[in-house]
């Protein structure tokens, strides 16, 4: 099975902060690495997939990064709005989550 | 207009088997590179993935889980099936299906809305 480990698990930040959450795998998945966003009631929504493609309708100021084992979600400039839980996702052996960035502004 | 939607108990009782249809449009799950997975998340907890089933009725599951679930689908009708047999308290969790795109890394790119199910006698 791959792990995933999201990091932080939560966060504090202020509106216009640039914001970084780290995804590591634990073994190489290449770019077969997918970002959601979950606000409290609501289903996931796709963000980024294949690590750094942005899903169209996602605002630009959401960017994806990184290849084999370390992937980093970016929120250049964080908005109310944003206040959610992150997870990463990866495809490349069967499927896993990550167990969740919850970001709080 | 792409949507899911999950239906089923709301309250099922330990031992008993769960089943869940998912109800979607705008889709075919006949279309080449289209799958439809479920996936959990229990109050207050991570995601976890529990099986897909694609347009060549491959079938896929979570080794954990997979003696408990049976995954099926009706082209016809547009649904898929979820089946978990001898359900458990820790079972007790939202319930989502989703359909899972052909890309490079297999988005699950549109997402039902979920249910509820409880465990509990």
């Amino acid at each position: 099975d791959i792990q995933l480990t999201q990091s932080p698990s939560s966060l504090s930040a202020y509106v216009g902060d640039r914001v970084t959450i780290t995804c590591r795998a634990s073994q190489s998945i290449s770019d077969y690495l997918n970002w959601y966003q979950q606000k409290p009631g609501k289903a996931p929504n796709l963000l980024i997939h294949a690590a750094s493609s942005l899903q169209s309708g996602v605002p630009s100021r959401f960017s994806g990064s990184g290849s084999g084992t370390d992937f980093t979600l970016t929120i250049s400039s964080l908005q109310p709005e944003d206040s959610a839980t992150y997870y990463c996702q990866q495809s490349y052996i069967a499927l896993s989550f990550g167990g969740g960035t919850k970001v709080e502004i | 207009q792409i949507t899911l939607k999950e239906s089923g108990p709301t309250l099922v009782k330990p031992t008993q088997t769960l089943t869940l249809t998912c109800t979607f449009s705008g889709f075919s799950i006949s279309t080449t590179g289209v799958g439809v997975g479920w996936i959990r998340q229990p109050p207050g907890k991570a995601l976890e993935w529990l099986a897909v089933i694609y347009w060549d009725d491959d079938e896929r599951y979570s080794p954990p889980l997979k003696s408990r679930l049976t995954i099926t689908k009706d082209t016809s009708k547009n649904q898929v099936v979820l089946t978990m047999t001898n359900m458990d308290p820790v079972d007790t969790a939202t319930y989502y299906c989703a359909r899972r795109r052909g890309s490079t890394s297999w988005p699950f790119d549109y997402w039902g809305q979920g249910t509820l199910v409880t465990v509990s006698s």
